[in-house]
Formats: structure tokens, C-alpha cells, sequence
């Protein structure tokens, strides 16, 4: 299967910091996506993104399918941002969905 | 008004037992998904049905058995719980290819004693 890593696996940063964290994927992808599951455990898509670059709010994604890497940008963090951020890809061979570990982001007021 | 409900939301049996997770969207979506958060957080893929019929079925063991009886509804059977299958179970929904962007349900803590 596609293996999926992110980095870093744990970040702290302080209220209105800017962060990159960094997804590497290691075959070709349909598609990638963004997701962020908060202290609360809800699970939440932020981006759907096979290539190319998104901005919502202060949250942006940039997708380099050809040098199979994906970056979430975070700008000007809010403690409301801390939780865990997943990387998912879907291969091209069918069917088959695979998360990377997550980063855990901390940020402190 | 809730887009992908999920209940209950906390199940603690014993070993052995056999029981459900119910989960209903109200998205109008057409594909739905189950999927097993153990405890290091790792997230797999478990299951899929588009329109109410199973397309991926990733290796799970038979004790679990989906079942949708429409488009809006998919339902998780675990038979003969085991330790091991304590977890939270996310249901998810979306619109279109399967993996399209999802709707993640609130999720259900499964504790297996």
C-alpha cells in the first residue's frame, strides 16, 4: 500500500504563530485530503486537494502531486487550531484510502 | 440539525457480546463509510456503500457486518466482541466518488471488558 507520512508528529506554538506541516505520500494519488480532529474527537475535512493550492480563512493547502507532497499551511494560529491533523490519500489502484499518523498541534494562548 | 448522526455514542460490553452502531446522514448523500480509530489515533478505512451496496470492504474480519437499508443509513454489526475491537468508530458520508470530500459523524466509543 501507499505509505503516508506527516511531520512534524508533535508542534507547540504560541497564539498567532504560523506553522507548515508537511504530508509525503509515496505512489501516485487520486486524490488528497486534509482533516483535522479536535480535542473533542470531531473529525472535520478542511481540504480536498489532488493538486494545486486552496485557501480557507487562514488555512491553506498546497498539493505537489508530481513530488507526491502535500503542505497545510496555518497562519496566525488560534488555540481553537490545536488537535491532530490528518493526511489521507486514495492510490490510484482502487479503492484504497490511507491516513498518515497525524500531526498534533498545540497552540497556546 | 446534525449532518451525520451517530449512536450511541459511548458502548462499553463484555467480550463475547454482539452489538450495533446505527448511523443515519441527512446530507442526501450516496456513498458512506465506516472507519476504526484505535488507540494511537491511527484512522483505517473499514468499509463503503454507494447507493446501498458494498463497494470496498477493506480486511476486516467477518464478525462485522454493515448493513444499509437505504441510501440515508449505515449500520455496523460486530458479532463475538473482542478485546481488541475497542475503538471509536466514525461513520462518514459524501457526495459523488467514493473518497470524495467526507462528513465525519461525531463517533462511537467502543470499550470491549
Amino acid at each position: 500500500g501507499i505509505q503516508v507520512e506527516q511531520s512534524p508528529p508533535d508542534l507547540i506554538l504560541q497564539e498567532g504563530a504560523n506553522s507548515t506541516l508537511r504530508c509525503n505520500f509515496s505512489d501516485s494519488v487520486n486524490n488528497l485530503q486534509w482533516f483535522h480532529q479536535n480535542p473533542w474527537g470531531q473529525l472535520i475535512n478542511l481540504f480536498y486537494i489532488p493538486s494545486g493550492t486552496k485557501q480557507n480563512g487562514r488555512l491553506s493547502a498546497t498539493t505537489v502531486a508530481t513530488e507526491r507532497y502535500s503542505l497545510l499551511y496555518i497562519s496566525s494560529s488560534q488555540t481553537t487550531d490545536s488537535g491532530v491533523y490528518f493526511c489521507a490519500v486514495e492510490g490510484y489502484n482502487f479503492n484504497k484510502f490511507y491516513f498518515g499518523s497525524g500531526t498534533k498541534l498545540n497552540v497556546k494562548p | 440539525d446534525t449532518a451525520v448522526s451517530q449512536t450511541p455514542k459511548y458502548l462499553v460490553t463484555q467480550m463475547g457480546n454482539d452489538k450495533s452502531i446505527k448511523c443515519e446522514q441527512n446530507l442526501g448523500h450516496d456513498t458512506m463509510y465506516w472507519y476504526k480509530q484505535d488507540s494511537k489515533k491511527f484512522l483505517k478505512i473499514m468499509f463503503s456503500y454507494n447507493n446501498k451496496e458494498l463497494i470496498i470492504n477493506e480486511t476486516v474480519p467477518n464478525r462485522f457486518s454493515p448493513k444499509s437499508p437505504d441510501k440515508a443509513h449505515l449500520n455496523l454489526h460486530i458479532n463475538s466482541l473482542e478485546l481488541g475491537d475497542s475503538a471509536v468508530y466514525f461513520c462518514a458520508s459524501s457526495q459523488g466518488p467514493v473518497y470524495n470530500e467526507q462528513f465525519f459523524g461525531p463517533g462511537t466509543r467502543l470499550t470491549v471488558l
